[in-house]
């Protein structure tokens, strides 16, 4: 069975400091990993993915994450906030059980506001 | 633009209606996902089609729910009987490998 822990529900950050969010998965095989985001009344939209290639992974929007297998996480870091990141966000582990299946299992979310 | 899209975007229905919702994938990908997300709360897994052959349902999806996908294009999921614990957003995706791309969910309101 997979499933993930994001770390703290909130999150306060000034504009220009560091955002980091972080998420610890439990997986009985070798996972995919993921960062969302969602904007308000909106869908999600993926940041950055793991799939077993280079364990630093950049994404959109200056977001980046490192798999860190011995610790069995995957936290979500970007140098400087913008305003703009304020939104919520989502750790995801999906399972390679089969070719077919790659449903994802969500963390419950870590909503980010940025202080002028 | 040529995104994940759902139909309606949100929905007010009474108890013991039923309330079919509507989403269209990626043309091109052929599998497709349903999730539930309550407020608060991350997305929950409900199931998946590979093009028209629905291939896991969760336990979270009661005898109340069905989904279909003709023809593996556009997929509904029907509510049937609705209950105020039904309330939550109603996302879909679509994905050909290990990515999925979601829509801007349908949110269902029962009174």
């Amino acid at each position: 069975a997979q499933s993930v822990t994001q770390l703290g529900s909130h999150v306060s950050v000034s504009e220009g400091a560091l955002v980091l969010l972080r998420c610890n998965y439990s997986s009985s095989v070798p996972p995919y990993l993921f960062w969302y985001v969602q904007y308000p009344n909106q869908g999600l939209q993926l940041l950055l993915k793991y799939t077993s290639a280079a364990t630093l992974v950049k994404g959109i929007n200056g977001f980046e994450a490192e798999f860190k297998k011995s610790e069995t996480s995957f936290h979500l870091t970007k140098p400087s906030a913008h305003m703009s990141d304020a939104a919520e966000y989502f750790c995801a582990v999906s399972e390679r059980r089969s070719s077919n299946d790659y449903k994802l299992s969500f963390g419950a979310g870590t909503t980010v506001t940025v202080r002028a | 633009d040529t995104g994940v899209s759902q139909d309606p975007r949100h929905k007010i229905t009474k108890r013991g209606q039923n309330v079919t919702f509507r989403c269209d994938p990626i043309s091109e990908h052929n599998r497709l996902y349903w999730y539930r997300q309550t407020l608060g709360q991350g997305p929950e897994f409900l199931t998946y089609f590979q093009n028209e052959a629905q291939l896991e349902k969760s336990r979270l999806l009661s005898d109340r729910f069905s989904a279909e996908r003709p023809k593996g294009s556009f997929s509904t999921l029907e509510i049937q009987r609705t209950e105020q614990g039904d309330s939550a957003m109603y996302l879909c995706a679509s994905g050909t490998g290990n990515e999925q791309y979601f829509g801007p969910g349908t949110r269902l309101t029962v009174t």
